[in-house]
């Protein structure tokens, strides 16, 4: 069984560039939960896909977009990227919307220049 | 609205000794309440879990962590530390009922260990 996986685990861009990160679901998980976490802080919850529609979304600016695949893997994509954007961004998934335990990848490393 | 807050940004303790994470919450339900660990460079994982059936929930690696209502509390701890213990540990609560993959995490609390 594989874990959550996450690609580039590191990657630098400028300021208005735009960016996608990917996630591998585990095996059998059909939801994916994506999160930012900045230096220093909590994960802060961006949005949740499950069975591929968005099924909440926190409080993010609508650069922030997602998709899920009909493999249950997803993408976030991020536009006009600013400093503030520099952070790790995790990808957690489960086997539905109310089983008490996420599985987090390692994360995307984002840098903004 | 849901919130955690980890009382202590960093805890330092000696190898042997016991381990006191201190965590309050807000919840405007019957909370799900979580603690996850964050080593370095590595994925956060679950330690452990309250979905409202025992107050006293057992988790990985010895942690233990008790559900208290009237002090809106639940504080994790461990007998005995290990080097190995030493990482972030994030006090966390499920944003809606019924949905534990929006999470709320808390700022984190630091666990050193010395020799």
């Amino acid at each position: 069984e594989t874990g959550v996986t996450q690609s580039p685990t590191h990657l630098i861009k400028t300021r208005g560039q735009q960016v996608t990160l990917r996630c591998s679901s585990q095996s059998g998980h059909n939801t994916v939960s994506w999160y930012q976490q900045a230096l220093g802080q909590g994960p802060q919850f961006i949005f949740q896909y499950y069975r591929e529609e968005e099924n909440g979304r926190g409080n993010f600016p609508p650069r922030f977009s997602g998709l899920q695949f009909p493999n249950y893997s997803s993408e976030l994509n991020v536009n006009a990227l600013e400093l503030d954007d520099s952070a790790l961004y995790l990808c957690a998934s489960s086997s539905g919307l109310n089983t008490g335990e996420l599985f987090f990848g390692e994360g995307s490393r984002l840098t903004v220049l | 609205a849901q919130s955690v807050t980890q009382l202590d940004s960093h805890v330092s303790v000696s190898e042997g000794t016991p381990v006191l994470l201190r965590c309050n919450y807000s919840s405007s339900y019957s909370p799900s309440l979580f603690w996850y660990v964050q080593h370095p460079n590595k994925g956060l994982q679950l330690l452990l879990k309250y979905t409202s059936a025992a107050t006293l929930v057992k988790g990985i690696n010895g942690f233990e962590a008790e559900f208290k209502k009237s002090e809106t509390s639940f504080h994790l701890t461990k007998p005995s530390a290990h080097m190995s213990d030493a990482a972030e540990y994030f006090c966390v609560v499920s944003d809606l009922p019924g949905n534990t993959g929006k999470l709320i995490f808390g700022q984190g609390t630091t666990l050193q260990v010395k020799p």
